[in-house]
This record gives C-alpha cells, structure tokens and sequence, in this order.
C-alpha cells in the first residue's frame, strides 16, 4: 500500500466552479500534512500547510482529519491559473512521502 | 525567488559518460534531497541527506550517488549514463525541523541518448 494516495483525476471544471478533492495517508504517525502545486514540467511548489483545525488561504480550504487519516483540499472559484497538479505531501520523521498528484484543468 | 539552484537545467549526453547534476542552497537547510520524476508521473526519492557527511539512499533505487561536503551543495553522480536513466531530477532542501516543507530547484532534465 503506498504511503500517500490520491485521485488522479483530472477534475475538469468551468471558471468559477468549486472543486475539492482528497488524499489518503498510511501512517497514523505522520506528523505534518502539506499541499504542493506542480505545474506542467515544472518543480513542485509549496502551495499550503494543512493544520488540525484547518486552514484558508484565500480561495484554498485545506482540512485534515486524523481520525480517518485523510487531507482535503478546496478551491473556491476556480480560475483558469489554477490549472495545475496538486500534490499531497505527508512527513514522518523528517521525510517527505508524496502522492502521484490530482490533476485540475480549469476551463473557459 | 528561489534560494535552491540546479544546473545544468538541460543536458543531452551520450550513453557511457560520467555526468554530474549540481544543487546548492542558499538557505542553510540541513536537510536535502533528490528525486527523479519522469513526465507525468509521481515524484521518487532516490537520495536524501541530514546534514555535512551524511548521505541516506532514498525509496528507489538508483546507479547515481551522491556527496555532502558543505551544508549548501549536494551533487548527484552518475558514473555512466544509460537511456534508463533519462528523467528529471530535483533537488529540494528543507529545515532539520521540517514543518516548513520543501524548496524545489527548477530541476535538470536529463536525455541519455
């Protein structure tokens, strides 16, 4: 079982619409929970850090749950730029585990 | 901006040849890493370091090695390339304490013909 799985996707959504999506962890011990953006042949950047009570960024909702051991990213109107790979980023002792990435496509 | 530097950022080379992909942060980071990412799929660790003289072999595995002499420079060696190895390589360092996640370099794309 890898340690960190998402959805591929793609979500294919209209300007303005809200899309969110999940990531699922393995090990009940992880410590911090990150979302990365990856953009087409691009290095990954860090987009937010995900907290217990959960966070906003703007038009990003990030929530964690522990209990059931998943992550949530939501993107309120989504704009075109948005378009991208997002990538659930899991730490245990120290090291990053990544997950294959959900792909949005935001459309005109 | 960027404190984490890759280069080449492009480098076509024969197969047979001994390559080296440099990384150097400008940040102080103990911690860095490499991994290898082919298009459109998931990110692999394939070395990472703690800190000066520590170098671990990451989740998959690789013929490439690495070095840590100084804090700020981590390269990663391949003693002769083969058409496998064609890939992108990143770089990223972060803080011993993590919680602050990863700083990417732009990567090097590597095409071993």
């Amino acid at each position: 079982r890898k340690e960190v799985e998402q959805d591929p996707g793609p979500f294919n959504v209209p300007e303005g619409a809200t899309v969110a999506f999940n990531c699922t962890y393995s090990n009940s011990a992880s410590q911090s929970f990150f979302w990365y953006r990856q953009d087409c042949r691009k290095e990954p950047k860090l987009l937010m850090s995900v907290y217990s009570s959960g966070n906003e960024d703007g038009r990003f909702t990030a929530q964690l749950n522990r209990a059931s051991q998943y992550i949530s990213l939501l993107i309120r109107d989504s704009k075109l730029s948005d378009s991208a790979t997002y990538l659930c980023v899991v730490t245990n002792d120290y090291k990053l585990s990544f997950g294959a990435g959900t792909t949005v496509t935001v459309r005109a | 901006e960027a404190d984490i530097y890759q280069t080449p950022r492009y480098l076509v080379i024969g197969t047979g040849k001994k390559i080296t992909l440099e990384c150097s942060q400008t940040m102080g980071h103990d911690k860095m890493y490499w991994y290898q990412q082919d298009p459109g799929m998931e990110l692999h660790l394939i070395h990472y370091s703690y800190g000066v003289n520590s170098t671990e072999k990451g989740d998959l595995s690789s013929e490439s090695t690495v070095s840590r002499i100084r804090t700020e420079h981590f390269p990663l060696t391949l003693e002769s390339a083969r058409p496998s190895h064609t890939s992108q390589y990143l770089c990223a360092s972060s803080e011993l304490q993590g919680g602050s996640g990863y700083t990417f370099g732009s990567g090097t794309r590597l095409t071993v013909v």
